[in-house]
């Protein structure tokens, strides 16, 4: 069974560093093809897609918060980390992160995602 | 960059009801490349399709993907109390882009 589980702080300050670590199980990030994002969702807006680690450590961003963003892996430990600079209100919302398997394009599997608010 | 407009924004319908909710696509995308997702408060988001009409795994039959070239359609037939959600679809584009709609609420009537 996959499952994939958001961790971090519910609560950053302006201009700090959020890290979400994502830990998952029932597959390996090691196995070709595997690949794992990191999105996000604002209160009342639509999903906004962030990030992706491969297997083989190739790493993606998008192209509207790529200065701010870092992606990294720990396959011993089954997680994957994202950190954001500088957060902003308007940063605030529901971090998911989800998986994309061999051969696939798409998000087959979510975590339940993290509730980040910014505010002093 | 492509562009999903999805329609309606809010669809109000009774347990029981046919949903359909629509996906624009600013370009052509062919039929590959297609997503549908389900999203429900406090739970984990669901894939429902893939390449349009590819039906995700446990996906009950009463969903259903069609469209290409710009036109998505997901359509639901007898909905089920469960369904009530807010749904996006999403375009994929290579290496690494991924687009949304901006979702449709399916809300009980």
């Amino acid at each position: 069974q996959v499952t994939l589980k958001e961790s971090g702080p519910a609560l950053v300050k302006p201009t700090q560093t959020l890290t979400l670590t994502c830990t998952f199980s029932g597959f390996s990030l090691s196995s070709s093809g595997m690949r794992v994002s990191w999105l996000r969702q604002p209160p009342g807006k639509a999903l906004e897609w962030l990030a992706r680690i491969d297997w083989d450590d190739d790493k993606f961003y998008s192209t509207s918060l790529e200065t701010r963003l870092t992606i990294s892996k720990d396959t011993s430990k089954n997680q994957v980390v994202l950190t954001m600079t500088n957060m902003q209100p308007v940063d605030a919302g529901t971090y998911y992160c989800a998986r994309i398997i061999y051969g696939g394009w798409h998000f087959d599997s979510w975590g339940q995602g993290t509730l980040v608010t910014v505010s002093s | 960059e492509i562009v999903l407009t999805q329609s309606p924004g809010t669809l109000s319908l009774s347990p029981g009801e046919r949903a359909t909710l629509s996906c624009r696509a600013s370009q052509s995308i062919g039929s590959s490349y297609l997503a549908w997702y389900q999203l429900k408060r406090g739970q984990a988001p669901r894939l429902l399709f893939y390449d349009a009409s590819s039906r995700a795994n446990g996906i009950p039959d009463r969903f259903s993907g069609s469209g290409s070239g710009t036109d998505f359609t997901l359509t639901i037939t007898r909905l089920e109390p469960e369904d009530f959600a807010v749904y996006y679809c999403q375009h994929y584009d290579s290496p690494a882009m991924y687009t949304f709609g901006q979702g449709t609420k399916l809300e009980i009537k």
